[in-house]
């Protein structure tokens, strides 16, 4: 099992450009969950989703959008990056409670 | 005030020593804990869970103070293995298993 997945694994952008994060998910798991994760901050979860079809705003929702059109993807989207979205972001999922398991995590870079 | 707190060291300490660390959450009515570890540049995994009796797995010890609101993690005989970020974490929300992360204890066990 490949777990969770997320691509890229790295990007910059400029001001301005938008980008898709993909989460993808091998379990079966009915949650998942985007975070962004920042020196001395933690991990701040973006938006959630309890199933297929369903997204819901988490801690720090402005300025992204998700989609979660079918069960094992999850996707992230920037529609306008700014250089305070410059981050590592972190994609997991959980079926068990409260255990999230998380992907790799993609570093972005907005110049 | 952050809803989890953490010190965020360093720690710095000699393989075979103990070592705890400790941390504060904020809402009362926060239900479920745990730590979990996330090594450098990689993302984070379930360490263990924490109940209200304490609990050990290994040389882990996992304590709880509801009163106090306060949740320690005791390592013994530290491993180079050890090495990594101790991430506390707490649910409250009670609904959709949505975790807030501590920003981490840093530990370096040295030869």
């Amino acid at each position: 099992n490949a777990g969770v997945t997320q691509t890229p694994k790295f990007r910059v952008l400029k001001t301005g450009q938008s980008m898709t994060l993909l989460c993808a998910q091998d379990m079966n798991h009915e949650y998942m969950y985007w975070y962004r994760q920042d020196p001395g901050m933690g991990l701040r979860l973006i938006h959630y989703s309890v199933g297929e079809g369903t997204t819901a705003k988490g801690e720090v929702p402005d300025g992204y959008n998700v989609s979660r059109l079918k069960k094992q993807n999850f996707l992230l989207g920037l529609e306008s990056a700014a250089p305070s979205q410059t981050s590592v972001y972190f994609c997991a999922s959980s079926s068990a409670p409260y255990e999230q398991y998380f992907g790799p995590g993609t570093r972005l870079t907005v110049t | 005030r952050k809803e989890v707190e953490q010190d965020p060291g360093p720690f710095n300490v000699p393989e075979g020593a103990t070592v705890a660390f400790n941390c504060t959450y904020s809402n009362s009515a926060s239900q479920s804990f745990f730590w979990y570890r996330q090594d450098c540049r990689k993302e984070p995994k379930l360490l263990m869970s924490v109940y209200s009796s304490g609990n050990e797995d290994g040389r882990f010890t996992a304590q709880l103070n509801r009163a106090s609101q306060y949740i320690s993690l005791l390592i013994r005989d530290s491993k180079l293995s050890d090495s990594a970020t101790y991430l506390c974490v707490v649910n409250h929300q009670g609904s959709a298993r949505q975790l807030t992360f501590g920003s981490g204890t840093q530990l370096t066990v040295l030869p």
